[in-house]
């Protein structure tokens, strides 16, 4: 069965400051790796993705994120945060034909 | 291009009652997933379809049901509700089957009485 562990309930970062939020995964086979992040009351909008290629993936509102086979990481990175990235971030995996598992999700509060 | 759109974005039912709630996919899009959303348990996967094809299926109680029609719409019932179905529940879309990502609906919040 595959996995998602996101080991921090909450990330306090400052405004400006570089932000990452964990990520480890377990799965059979190769993975495929995404971020998404869920504004209250709203639905999750996808950030980034890892399948195949380059380990560094960069994504949507510069996001980053590093694929690290030999740790099963995917930690999710931000040079600058912004108030505006507060929200909630979710990690989940998949391989082929199977279905998304998610993380329990990182609450991230960004402060000026 | 329009998103995934799910309708309604919010209903009140009371306990024992029925639900059902629909997912427009992204046109093209053929595999529609849904997902329950709750506090406690976060984000469970609920069932998968492709091309009219329940292909797979999480572990919920045979009160959760779905389908999905020719035209890749796809709609979810709940039977028999119970206070514990209160959550979000999310449709999301994506191309073919098999997972290069998915694009989530707003979600139709569910609040059983």
């Amino acid at each position: 069965a595959q996995s998602v562990a996101q080991p921090e309930d909450q990330v306090n970062v400052a405004e400006g400051n570089p932000l990452t939020v964990k990520c480890t995964y377990s799965v059979s086979g190769n993975p495929y790796l995404f971020w998404y992040v869920q504004y209250p009351n709203r639905g999750l909008q996808f950030l980034l993705k890892y399948i195949t290629g380059d380990n560094l993936v960069k994504g949507s509102y510069g996001f980053e994120a590093e694929f690290n086979k030999s740790q099963t990481s995917f930690h999710l990175k931000k040079p600058s945060a912004l108030v505006s990235d507060s929200a909630l971030y979710f990690c989940a995996v998949s391989s082929p034909y199977s279905t998304l598992t998610f993380g329990k999700g990182t609450m991230l509060l960004v402060s000026p | 291009k329009a998103g995934v759109t799910q309708t309604p974005r919010y209903l009140i039912k009371t306990r024992g009652q029925q639900v059902t709630l629909s997912c427009s996919p992204i046109s093209g899009h053929r595999s529609v997933s849904w997902y329950q959303q709750t506090p406690g348990q976060g984000l469970q996967f609920l069932f998968e379809y492709f091309s009219e094809t329940q292909r797979n299926k999480g572990n919920f109680p045979g009160r959760f049901s779905g389908r999905q029609f020719s035209n890749s719409r796809s709609e979810m019932n709940v039977s028999t509700l119970e206070l514990g179905d209160s959550a979000l529940y999310l449709c999301a879309s994506s191309l073919a089957e098999g997972n290069y990502g998915y694009t989530f609906g707003s979600g139709t919040r569910l609040t059983v009485v």
